[in-house]
């Protein structure tokens, strides 16, 4: 089974704090994905990464960047956390660069920022 | 921009009660439909997907038939479960980098 493992379930943080999230997925998969899940606004897209050192910005990258220095790993870095940054953070990846594959996710880190 | 809709909750059933949620999507190009469910704490996981205009996706007793013409996706189950309980996401995926989600929709079902 594909696994996509995210570092920490639940943090708290401080206004102003650097937070980074850490994403990792075993299947050798191309593509990855940071969402934020908010209530009532479904999952929004951060930034999409399609290969090792690539990335692209989503929907809201404002206040967000990413790392992606090996192929299994992708990182979402919060330079300078803020309270409207609370939220449900979902890592994904997926194998295909076309639009008939599946996205596998992570089970959230959930971030409280104080 | 592409964009998904799907059908407000919560929605409350009893067991064994039939269920329909909505979905209707922004027909730009040809995308491939999916439903994923998420569990309480838990992440999204696929529910079930159709890539063609008429293919019906299954799982679990869900099913859900890609209409063109109408540009819908409605998740439907015959007889849900208390197990059925969690929160329903419909997502088209257009291309490599853009797959939407619907704002999802929670079911609760009562024994």
């Amino acid at each position: 089974d594909v696994k996509v493992t995210q570092s920490s379930r639940y943090l708290v943080k401080r206004t102003g704090e650097k937070v980074f999230l850490e994403c990792v997925q075993d299947m050798d998969h191309e593509n990855m994905f940071w969402y934020r899940q908010d209530p009532g606004l479904g999952l929004r897209l951060i930034y999409f990464s399609y290969d090792v050192k690539m990335k692209e910005k989503g929907d809201i990258p404002e206040g967000y960047s990413v790392s992606r220095e090996k192929k299994e790993r992708f990182s979402l870095i919060l330079e300078s956390a803020s309270t409207n940054q609370t939220s449900m953070y979902l890592c994904a990846s997926s194998i295909t660069r076309q639009n008939t594959g599946e996205l596998f996710f992570g089970e959230g880190s959930r971030l409280t920022v104080l | 921009g592409n964009s998904v809709t799907q059908m407000e909750g919560p929605v409350t059933l009893s067991e064994e009660a039939f269920l329909t949620i909505n979905c209707t999507y922004t027909a730009t190009g040809y995308p491939s439909l999916f439903w994923y469910v998420q569990y309480p704490g838990e992440g999204l996981q696929l529910l079930l997907k159709a890539t063609k205009a008429d293919d019906k996706g299954s799982n679990k007793g869900f099913e859900a038939t890609y209409r063109k013409e109408t540009t819908s996706f409605h998740l439907e189950k015959g007889s849900v479960q208390v197990s059925d309980s969690a929160v329903y996401f419909c997502a088209p995926r257009y291309n490599n980098n853009d797959m939407r989600f619907g704002a999802g929709t929670r079911l609760t079902v009562k024994p």
